[in-house]
Order: structure tokens, then C-alpha cells, then sequence
């Protein structure tokens, strides 16, 4: 099982909303990542978990918390989000040991209302 | 900085055509380059990599060459097909600290029949 799997494929939510996002992956892989995509732009890397300790935060809003629960298991929960933040939100795992080969999910297109 | 930048795109071509997509790198250290893949609607693949000057980096036909005395790396590829076209994303990972990908911009290839 080579694959990303990421729930839900689109998702729609107002301002006052909280909603989460969800990744899975079963290629035993220790480094999962969540990415940030606006349309015809490359990714920006939004946090990284490393054997499930957060690593890395690029200055992410707290409107924005990712959660590690296990190996294989990463969401990203959303509150009081803005329009800004309509975007596609990639989830990426690696096995770890440089984070060169990433393996990404097909995303969820968020839109903000 | 260290940063990756592509050409402007798109870049359309008749089937069978032969395909360079530029890229270039600023760095500190030797860092490790790749090339991504993105179709419509999907997230991101690894399509081929290098990790030191002089390597050559190949799959599915593209090329690639770590060019450190131009800090370059282009990719190529000698007959494109339709299934080709996508996003195509370089990419590079520093040797030591961050170990995290930073992309380039992107470049969007159309193969025509």
C-alpha cells in the first residue's frame, strides 16, 4: 500500500465553523507532513511531525491546529478560518530519514465562505 | 536565500516534441534536487531525483542533470505524449538542518496531439 488517503475530498465551511481534516497512511512512514496549495502556486510546507512530535510549524495561524494522534494518523483541525484560507490542503508522509521522497495525498479543495 | 526558480509556463507542445523545462537553484551547502509531477486533481509525485553535482536523475523518459557549476536542473525529455501534461514542480532539500522540501513555482506543460 503505497497510497495517501485524505477525507473529506472537498469540503465547504463558514467562518464560524470547526471542522477537521484527516490523513492516513500505511507505508509505516515516521514523518507526515500538511501543505497549503492556492491555485497555480507550488506548495508551502505548513507543519511537519516526526515520529509523531511536531517538528517543524512555519508560523501557521492557530486558526490552524494539526494533531498526531498516531503513526500512521494526522488531521488538521480548523476554526474561525477565512476566506483567504480557501486552498487545496495536501498531506504528505516520507519514511523519515531525509524527507526527500514525499508521497502526498490527493488533497481536500477547502473553500471558506 | 536559498530558493528553486522555473520558467514561466505554460508551456504547450505538439505530441512527440521535445520537452525543457528549466530550473535553477540558489544554495548554501549541497542540497538535494528533484522534479515533481502534478496531474489534474491529484497531488504530487516524485519523478525523479539527484543528490550530488554530476548526477543524472531519469524515469518515465524525463532527464535530469545536478548541474553545480550553473546550479541547474533542467528537465528534459526527448518525445512528450499528452499524458504528459501536468505540473511539473523542481524541488530542493538542503544536506543538513531543515530537512524539508522548498518548491519552485511550477510549470504547466500542454502536449497537444
Amino acid at each position: 500500500d503505497t497510497e495517501v488517503t485524505q477525507t473529506p475530498k472537498h469540503l465547504v465551511m463558514g467562518m464560524t465553523n470547526k471542522k477537521s481534516l484527516k490523513c492516513e497512511q500505511h507505508m509505516g512512514h515516521r514523518a507526515m507532513y500538511w501543505y497549503k496549495q492556492k491555485a497555480k502556486k507550488p506548495p508551502e510546507l505548513m507543519f511537519v511531525y516526526s515520529y509523531e512530535k511536531l517538528s517543524i510549524n512555519e508560523s501557521v495561524p492557530s486558526r490552524f491546529s494539526p494533531e498526531c494522534p498516531n503513526s500512521s494518523l494526522l488531521n488538521l483541525h480548523l476554526h474561525a478560518l477565512q476566506p483567504e484560507d480557501s486552498a487545496l490542503y495536501l498531506c504528505a508522509s516520507s519514511d523519515g530519514q531525509g524527507g526527500e521522497k514525499l508521497f502526498f495525498g490527493s488533497g481536500t479543495q477547502l473553500s471558506v465562505l | 536565500g536559498n530558493s528553486v526558480t522555473q520558467m514561466e509556463g505554460p508551456v504547450t507542445l505538439s505530441e512527440e516534441a521535445f520537452l525543457t523545462i528549466n530550473c535553477t537553484y540558489t544554495a548554501t551547502g549541497y542540497p538535494s534536487l528533484f522534479w515533481y509531477v502534478q496531474y489534474p486533481g491529484e497531488g504530487l509525485q516524485l519523478l525523479l531525483k539527484a543528490t550530488k553535482a554530476d548526477d543524472k536523475g531519469s524515469n518515465k523518459g524525463f532527464e535530469a542533470t545536478y548541474r553545480k557549476e550553473t546550479t541547474s536542473f533542467h528537465l528534459e525529455k526527448g518525445s512528450v505524449q499528452v499524458s504528459d501534461s501536468a505540473v511539473y514542480f523542481c524541488a530542493l532539500i538542503w544536506d543538513t538542518g531543515r530537512r524539508a522540501l522548498t518548491f519552485g513555482s511550477g510549470t504547466r506543460l500542454q502536449v497537444q496531439p
